[in-house]
């Protein structure tokens, strides 16, 4: 059974950093592309960014670039995004995610929240 | 990397079908066949519906199904049942960002 399970998420000053990590189970980690994806609190979903198999390719929405980094350690079966000068605008649900193909996901992680408020 | 355009909400009695647009332009769901629907309830993480605009992952309802035409995908929802109440979101392959864009969202309501 395919499992992607988040954590890491919290309650994070402005300016401040934090880490999210995601343990996938269940499935080659190493074959897919994975993704990170977000949904503030009342608002619909948005791409944060995404990782080549191999970790050789990676791409961020621009509200992000330059503070948010993604990796990935195929020998441990985890997926990380490293969150620095958070801004309240980055308050949301965070979903790990698996990509099948451009754009799309099949399985997803259950969330974790990351609230960036003083 | 604009959101696709989705209707806020759409409502439907049981048993009808409901029809969801998803218009977005040339550099996204009018260029490519790769198109995609979400299913959303509350406090729950998204499950997908449909991909390559018109295909359905294993054990999705044969009552869901999904087209394009032009700029604008469609989700249908035949036989509308109670558990189908959700918000639905597309995502889309765009030429103009290297990651895909979702739509805006729209809150499906059973009468």
């Amino acid at each position: 059974e395919v499992q992607l399970v988040e954590s890491g998420g919290g309650l994070v000053q402005p300016g401040g950093s934090l880490r999210l990590s995601c343990a996938a189970s269940g499935f080659t980690f190493s074959s897919y592309w994975m993704s990170w994806v977000r949904q503030a609190p009342g608002k619909g979903l948005e791409w944060v960014a995404n990782i080549k198999q191999d970790g050789s390719e990676k791409y961020y929405v621009d509200s992000v670039k330059g503070r948010f980094t993604i990796s990935r350690d195929n020998a441990k079966n985890s997926l990380y995004l490293q969150m620095n000068s958070l801004r309240a605008e980055d308050t949301a649900v965070y979903y790990c995610a698996r990509e099948v193909e451009a754009g799309v996901v099949d399985y997803w992680g259950q969330g974790t929240l990351v609230t960036v408020s003083s | 990397q604009s959101a696709l355009t989705q209707p806020a909400s759409v409502s439907g009695s049981p048993g009808q079908s409901i029809t969801i647009s998803c218009t977005g332009t040339s550099s996204d769901v009018g260029g490519y066949n790769y198109v995609s629907w979400y299913q959303q309830h509350p406090g729950k993480a998204p499950k997908l519906m449909i991909y390559d605009v018109s295909n359905r992952p294993s054990g999705v309802s044969n009552r869901f199904s999904g087209s394009k035409s032009g700029n604008t995908a469609s989700l249908t929802i035949s036989g509308l049942q109670a558990e189908d109440e959700a918000d639905y979101y597309c995502s889309s392959y765009t030429s103009s960002s290297t990651l895909a864009v979702f739509g805006t969202g729209t809150k499906v309501t059973v009468l």
